[in-house]
């Protein structure tokens, strides 16, 4: 079982939609949570950071954790072209000091 | 937000040859980098995390002896890609992690990324 797990995708969202991204970990007792957003060829950006469970939201994204079901999502609002791009989940294991462990990302697209 | 700059951007080798690509931490001290090896639609892969004043910690399968890291300073990173062949062509991305703020806790423990080197053997 990989560590942190992502649908590969294409998801396809039409342009004003909400686009919903999910994640699960396998570490139970994993405490911090992160979205990053990778257009092609650049390094990622961090979008949001989350540790609590229930939502978190800024601007026109919402993160969402559930520990108990060891699930972590995304929801994008009046999804935009420029939203088009991979996303990925990060974890890091309580057993880590530092390292954070990536999912494989979900490419969504916005089509117009 | 922190500002982590990596160089080169992108370069091309031929088989055989080292190549080295740099990490700064531009307007905090890390103590901590990590280096990732990305494949084209692959996620991440963290190689090692580099430690300034000692040894870097590898992951299972990234070879020490061929990806050689030195963290000399809390400001600087380098990943040297010895005796690189095409297999070795990959995105290669460093990060950094500001400093936590209130001692050791599960907070403030974002990474910032430098912009990436796309590396191609030939």
């Amino acid at each position: 079982q990989k560590e942190v797990e992502q649908n590969s995708g294409p998801l396809s969202v039409p342009e004003g939609a909400i686009a919903s991204l999910n994640c699960t970990y396998s570490d139970r007792v994993s405490q911090s949570f992160f979205w990053y957003r990778q257009y092609s060829g650049k390094s990622p950006e961090l979008i949001m950071s989350i540790y609590s469970n229930g939502d978190k939201e800024d601007g026109r994204f919402t993160a969402q954790l559930n520990k108990a079901s060891q699930y972590v999502s995304l929801l994008i609002r009046d999804s935009q072209p420029s939203d088009s791009a991979t996303y990925l989940c990060a974890v890091k294991p309580y057993s880590s000091a530092s390292k954070i462990i990536f999912g494989s990302g979900t490419r969504l697209s916005i089509r117009p | 937000g922190a500002v982590v700059s990596q160089h080169p951007s992108w370069v091309i080798c031929k088989s055989g040859t080292s190549v080295k690509i740099e990490c700064r931490s531009l307007d905090f001290q890390a103590t901590t980098m990590f280096w990732y090896r990305q494949f084209p639609k692959q996620s991440l892969m963290l190689m090692a995390t580099s430690n300034e004043g000692s040894k870097a910690t590898y992951e299972q399968g990234v070879e020490k002896d061929k990806f050689l890291i030195n963290h000399a300073s809390l400001t600087l990173s380098t990943l040297t890609v010895t005796s690189a062949h095409p297999e070795d062509s990959s995105f290669y991305i460093c990060s950094a992690r500001p400093p936590l703020i209130g001692g050791r806790g599960f907070t403030n423990e974002k990474l910032f990324f430098g912009s990436g080197t796309q590396l191609s053997v030939l």
